[in-house]
């Protein structure tokens, strides 16, 4: 039980182009989802929480604007990446809560981004 | 301001040996729990180990131990018999009850488990 799945897994775009990543829950309601950047050999950083029918908390520096979240439904939140530049290009990671949990987080598998 | 330490860059260690991963945090919050994630090559996220901080008994899950010292803020995890698919990126977080289920990460430790 538990698992959260992300698509896409990689994806790869020009710059300029938005890209959505999804972020589901397969077999459990979150009400809160949570997402992050990660650089080759360094930690997770994370950008915002979504919580289910309201908007985005974003954390200090990260730009609301230019990543949209979405969190639309008990089972899924999505993350775009608008007008993608190279600097974007990363790994990112969505986890959710285990409701009514509030303190074990399960991570997706993660996307891959390339830009371009 | 809640911080996570974990001070050791890299470590390897023999197969079936133990070794010991160091973690520090700082936070003034009574109500905290504290983890250990494993992220192999394939980067999923995987949780090893939870520890409640209200509670004295240290977490064990298998081969995995926490040596919780409160008073000192300090979060170990020891790894007994160690395999070749332990190698892997290890990451010591923190998380204070009721602030919204957010996780801070320590820097992590490149775990390899040498044959």
């Amino acid at each position: 039980g538990a698992v959260v799945s992300q698509h896409p897994s990689w994806v790869i775009c020009k710059s300029g182009t938005s890209v959505k990543i999804e972020c589901r829950s397969l077999d459990f309601q979150a009400t809160t989802m949570f997402w992050y950047r990660q650089f080759p050999k360094q930690s997770l950083m994370l950008m915002a929480t979504s919580n289910e029918g309201s908007k985005a908390t974003y954390e200090q520096g990260v730009e609301k604007d230019k990543f949209l979240i979405n969190h639309a439904s008990l089972t899924l939140s999505t993350l775009t990446v608008t007008s993608a530049h190279p600097e974007d290009s990363s790994f990112y990671i969505c986890s959710a809560l285990l409701a009514p949990s509030t303190d074990t987080q399960y991570f997706g598998p993660g996307t891959r981004l390339t830009v371009l | 301001a809640q911080t996570v330490t974990q001070s050791q860059p890299e470590m390897s260690v023999q197969e079936a040996e133990t070794v010991t991963l160091s973690c520090t945090y700082d936070t003034s919050e009574n109500n905290y729990y504290l983890f250990w994630y494993k992220q192999p090559p394939s980067r999923q996220m995987i949780l090893v180990i939870r520890q409640e901080a209200y509670k004295q008994q240290n977490a064990t899950e298998n081969r995995f131990s926490v040596n919780f010292q409160k008073a000192a803020k300090s979060f170990s995890l020891k790894i007994s018999d160690s395999q070749l698919g332990d190698t892997a990126m290890y990451f010591c977080a923190s998380l204070i009850y009721n602030q919204g289920g957010k996780l801070i990460f320590g820097q992590g430790t490149e775990l390899s488990v040498k044959p």
